[in-house]
């Protein structure tokens, strides 16, 4: 059974552009959920995603959004990137939307 | 963004120790999960918990989910260098959203 896998593995942008990160769910999981983790924090919840639905976000302005796809996949785009955006993102999948979590490798993202 | 409170920040334990932490909230949670997380990984998810009062161990790992709902505990025992690492409670709110919300983490340095 393979796993959450993320990709890319690392992502360097400048200010102002735009970045999509990608999530492979575990099989057998509908929910997706993406959360940033700066350097020597835990991860910040962003959003969740339950059969292609957006179920929850945290305290992240608009220009985080997402998608769901009918395989559960997901994606998190970012637009005008910030510097304080460096960090890295981690994508979480689960069985179901109140089920334990399990996270892929992460994204590390730089804005310079 | 909200996180839980997790101490020790960090310890240094001598191999062979056992090692206990916390995790405290002013919330109530549905949910409690222990992870650890390695450089520049994903978290890896050690225990979880969903009953108040429960106590469930993985090993030389055991965690309890506090009577109160607002606190969980991780044992360690018998330390090996391996558990060298940053580990992570995650609470789920209570609320329609599902949403984990992580702790400050804490840092263990294994010295052999």
């Amino acid at each position: 059974e393979t796993g959450v896998t993320q990709s890319p593995t690392h992502l360097i942008k400048t200010r102002g552009q735009q970045v999509t990160l990608r999530c492979s769910s575990q099989s057998g999981h509908n929910t997706v959920s993406w959360y940033q983790q700066a350097l020597g924090q835990g991860p910040q919840f962003i959003f969740q995603y339950y059969r292609e639905e957006e179920n929850g976000r945290g305290n992240f302005p608009p220009r985080f959004s997402g998608l769901q796809f009918p395989n559960y996949s997901s994606e998190l785009n970012v637009n005008a990137l910030e510097l304080d955006d460096s960090a890295l993102y981690l994508c979480a999948s689960s069985v179901d939307r109140f089920d334990e979590q399990f996270f892929g490798p992460g994204t590390r993202l730089t804005v310079l | 963004g909200q996180q839980l409170n997790q101490s020790p920040q960090s310890m240094f334990i001598q191999e062979g120790e056992d090692v206990s932490m916390n995790c405290t909230s002013s919330s109530i949670f549905n949910t409690w999960l222990w992870y650890k997380q390695d450089p520049g990984e994903g978290p890896v998810l050690l225990i979880a918990l969903y009953k108040a009062g429960e106590l469930t161990s993985n090993g030389r790992l055991t965690a309890q989910f506090g009577i109160t709902r607002k606190d969980s505990f991780l044992n360690i025992s018998a330390s090996i260098p391996s558990d060298v690492g940053i580990y992570f409670c995650a609470g789920q709110t209570t609320s329609g959203t599902y949403k984990y919300i992580f702790g400050t983490g804490t840092r263990l340095k294994v010295l052999a």
